[in-house]
């Protein structure tokens, strides 16, 4: 099946930088979702997006619905530990199947 | 509270058995989902379901069964035929309306083959 290309594939930050990471697809979406995922848990979700061009903040995290509905951007501000973990992105087509990025590996160096 | 409950956490098989990994979700949710996730490789979908007795193969379906007879019900039977089967499994479930289509997991089985 489809993939989403997700990018950077891991990240190595200290606690306090920001992270900013996205998700691009060659087809177009109408719903965009951020997940997390901690080792050996079920990923949950984090942000959702409906409307091209929307802006969500959750807390520290924001996420934006790239205009040409193609892609999407996850941001993460003033990182703490428990912010490691893998983020992926996720976009369900009309037949409500979803299409998943590859996953962000994210470490916090305190 | 609402969610989806995956039993057992942890599964240990013997090479030629069957295993059957739960999922149960009281989220009354139309459309279930089972996936495969492997190290450094994205969800790869196995089946899905839409409706009460009705789902479909997804991509990697070869040597899975499923059956849906309650809307809050979606086991996965790992069967001997599945040539790999050590993976972590997650059991997810969506509302099947068009629009705000959101994905909810649940916490994941981890099948090791011995």
């Amino acid at each position: 099946g489809q993939q989403l290309n997700q990018s950077p594939q891991s990240m190595f930050i200290q606690e306090g930088e920001d992270v900013s990471m996205n998700c691009t697809s060659s087809s177009i979406f109408n719903t965009w979702l951020w997940y997390k995922q901690d080792p050996g848990e079920g990923p949950v979700l984090l942000i959702a997006l409906y409307k091209a061009g929307e802006l969500t903040s959750n807390g520290r995290l924001t996420a934006q619905f790239g205009i040409t509905r193609k892609d999407s951007f996850l941001n993460i501000s003033a990182s703490i530990p428990s912010d490691v973990g893998i983020y992926f992105c996720a976009a369900p087509n009309t037949g409500n199947q979803f299409y998943f990025g590859t996953g962000t590996s994210l470490t916090v160096i305190p | 509270d609402g969610g989806i409950t995956q039993s057992p956490k942890y599964l240990f098989r013997k090479e030629g058995q069957n295993v059957t990994l739960s999922c149960e979700q009281n989220l009354n949710h139309d459309a279930m989902y089972w996936y495969r996730q492997d190290p450094g490789q994205g969800l790869r979908l196995i089946y899905y379901s839409q409706i009460v007795n009705d789902f479909q193969k997804g991509d990697i379906a070869e040597g899975y069964s499923v059956s849906r007879e309650k809307k809050e019900s979606f086991p996965l039977t790992v069967t001997s035929a599945q040539k790999n089967p050590t993976a972590f499994y997650l059991c997810a479930s969506s509302p099947w309306t068009s629009g705000a289509n959101v994905l909810t997991f649940g916490a994941g089985s981890r099948l090791t083959v011995l």
